[in-house]
């Protein structure tokens, strides 16, 4: 079975940092690797996703994510914070069959002005 | 372009009440889904259709049932609230391929009293 860990519940970065939200997979096959966000009362927003190639990702608002078979790894990441990147950040993970996505349990990223 | 639309958006309901939550999507996607979101727990994946007519469990389908009679809209109904189906609900709809993105309703908000 597929499954998702985001290690921490809760992030904090000053703005204009570099920001990393961590993210580790597990599947039995090739997997297929997706980033969401969350604004405050709002649907999950999608952000970037990992296929096949190339293992940096480059994604919506500025951020990318670095695919990292060996430590089945892919981790979040933007290089200058921004106040507005605030929010709720869910990893996901499908393993290439008819499966249904599986989240993480999220990440809250707070950038500090 | 709608989306994917999920009614109602707020609702509040007394234990042992029932209730249907409706979702369109306008984007010709063969799977459907439904989430609940919770307070540390992340999405937890309640019911999915992987086309007309079909549905299947997720992790978490106990007290509720879905249907999928037409390809455009998927209902979740709850028979008989409980306080701990309190939560937020989300839908999500994405083509078949596994390296496709789901696109996310705006969600639904139930209190069960």
């Amino acid at each position: 079975a597929q499954s998702v860990a985001q290690p921490e519940d809760q992030v904090n970065v000053a703005e204009g940092n570099p920001l990393t939200v961590k993210c580790t997979y597990s599947v039995s096959g090739n997997p297929y690797l997706f980033w969401y966000v969350q604004y405050p009362n709002r649907g999950l927003q999608f952000l970037l996703k990992y296929i096949t190639g190339d293992n940096l990702v480059k994604g919506s608002y500025g951020f990318e994510a670095e695919f990292n078979k060996s430590q089945t790894s892919f981790h979040l990441k933007k290089p200058s914070a921004l106040v507005s990147d605030s929010a709720l950040y869910f990893c996901a993970v499908r393993d290439g069959g008819n499966t249904p996505l599986v989240f993480g349990k999220g990440t809250r990223l707070s950038v500090i002005a | 372009n709608a989306g994917v639309t999920q009614t109602p958006k707020f609702r509040v309901l007394k234990t042992g009440q029932s209730m249907t939550l409706l979702c369109a999507q306008d984007m010709n996607h063969e799977y459907m889904y439904w989430y609940r979101q919770d307070p540390g727990m992340g999405l937890r994946l309640i019911h999915y259709s992987v086309g007309e007519g079909t549905t299947a469990k997720g992790e978490v389908p106990d007290g509720y049932n879905v249907s999928r009679l037409k390809k455009q809209n998927f209902m979740l109904g709850l028979e008989s609230a409980a306080p701990s189906q309190t939560s937020v609900y989300f839908c999500a709809s994405s083509y078949r391929a596994g390296n496709t993105e789901a696109f996310f309703g705006q969600g639904t908000r139930l209190t069960v009293v």
